[in-house]
């Protein structure tokens, strides 16, 4: 299994629409968990981190579920401008902290 | 945005160059990290460091070294640029601790013709 999974997509979703989209994790022991954002030619930036009892920012929300090892992203209301690849980052355990995962992302194209 | 610059931006290469990558961080970070993304592969990571002088291959090192002689800045450098290696680099940072974030770098857009 590998150490971080996402379907790699193109989910293509018309713009109001709810999307959601999973992410595997293969190491139980894993900390931390994040949602990254990536633009088509630019860096990755944080989109939002995801904590134990799930957390929402505006129109997204993030959800662990520790007992099945994954993690998912929700977003409402999508807009046009929504559209990008979300990675998964999986912090490793407290003992190497050094190292971190990052899913190969999954595409979002917002129709309008 | 946190402080962390790659340079250059963009370069084109010969086959058989060698070529440095500079990445430059105001932060104080103690983590650096080199990564290339590649269409279908999502971001590889290279190498990276955990200190100063402290470094560590990752999972695509072959023809690639690098260098961290001081925090601030960590070098990546291909001794012979070979076609394969014509990529995205983004070097990122970040601080120990199981629960922070990293940070990334614009990005260097390096082809070898």
């Amino acid at each position: 299994r590998k150490e971080v999974e996402q379907d790699p997509g193109p989910f293509n979703v018309p713009e109001g629409a709810t999307v959601a989209f999973n992410c595997t994790y293969s190491n139980s022991a894993s900390q931390s968990f994040f949602w990254y954002r990536q633009d088509c030619r630019k860096e990755p930036k944080l989109l939002m981190s995801v904590y134990s009892s799930g957390n929402e920012d505006g129109r997204f929300t993030a959800q662990l579920n520790r007992a099945s090892q994954y993690i998912s992203l929700l977003i409402r209301d999508s807009k046009l401008s929504d559209s990008a690849t979300y990675l998964c980052v999986v912090n490793p355990p407290v003992n190497r902290d050094d190292k971190i995962i990052f899913g190969k992302g999954t595409r979002l194209h917002i129709l309008p | 945005d946190a402080g962390i610059t790659q340079s250059p931006r963009h370069k084109v290469t010969e086959t058989g160059t060698p070529v440095t990558l500079r990445c430059h961080q105001t932060e104080n970070h103690r983590y650096m990290y080199w990564y290339r993304q590649d269409p279908g592969h999502g971001l590889r990571l290279i190498h990276y460091s955990y200190g100063v002088k402290d470094t560590d291959k990752g999972e695509v090192s072959d023809g690639y070294s690098v260098s961290r002689s001081k925090t601030e800045d960590f070098l990546l450098t291909l001794e012979s640029a070979t076609s394969s290696q014509t990529s995205v680099y983004f070097c990122a940072i970040r601080d120990p601790g199981a629960d922070t974030e990293a940070f990334f770098g614009q990005g260097t857009r390096l082809t070898v013709v």
